[in-house]
């Protein structure tokens, strides 16, 4: 049972360049979502997925696409990379039908974009 | 003012001692409360939900003040392997649905020998 599992752990990208984060999970939760942790703010949610084919926006989903085609995986597409996208992104799902569910988070991609 | 305010820290802490950390939320229609745990260049992961009556997990005991719309964390009897950063979490409804989550920015713990 690996969890949430998030490639790559370490990018680099060029303004302008667009790139796929992935991210999958085998514990067959219908809620998966993306984080992004910046210094001295909290994690914002970009997009979130409720089941698959179903996806909405967070609080900060610009510069960002994202879709559900199956229940395990949930990439994060970013269409053409700024300078403001270096950050340290999550991915997370839970099981929406569990009260108090927690989040289980994968274990991060650190993006700079230069 | 911040919806979900704590305290960055650090608290330096010697082995041994109790500590206390605090988050103030400011949606008062706020339902569930969770401390997240981050280590350092890790993933948060949950380390307790807190509950209207107060609940206890080992060393760990978290409280929710809806009047004065806090929650805390106490740990006692403090492990080196604590030291870490306890994210407070918030969220308007009693389901495990996350979409409405608040973060906040953290509470560094450094506890020492």
């Amino acid at each position: 049972n690996a969890g949430v599992t998030q490639t790559p752990k370490f990018q680099v990208l060029k303004t302008g360049q667009s790139m796929t984060l992935q991210c999958a999970q085998d514990m067959n939760h219908e809620y998966m979502s993306w984080y992004r942790q910046d210094p001295g703010m909290g994690l914002r949610l970009i997009h979130y997925s409720v089941g698959a084919g179903i996806t909405d926006q967070g609080e900060v989903p610009n510069g960002y696409n994202v879709s559900r085609s199956t229940t395990e995986d949930f990439p994060l597409r970013l269409l053409s990379a700024a300078p403001s996208q270096t950050s340290v992104y999550f991915c997370a799902s839970s099981n929406p039908g569990l009260t108090y569910s927690p989040l289980h988070f994968g274990n991060g991609t650190r993006l700079t974009v230069t | 003012r911040k919806e979900v305010e704590q305290d960055p820290g650090p608290f330096n802490v010697p082995e041994g001692a109790t500590v206390a950390f605090n988050c103030t939320y400011s949606n008062s229609a706020s339902q569930s409360f969770f401390w997240y745990r981050q280590d350092c260049r890790k993933e948060p992961k949950l380390l307790m939900s807190v509950y209207s009556s107060g609940n206890e997990d080992g060393r760990f005991t978290a409280q929710l003040n809806r009047a004065s719309q806090y929650i805390s964390l106490l740990i006692r009897d403090s492990k080196l392997s604590d030291s870490a950063t306890y994210l407070c979490v918030v969220g308007p409804f009693n389901t495990g649905t996350a979409s409405k989550l608040t973060f906040g920015t953290g509470t560094r713990l450094q506890v020492t020998l």
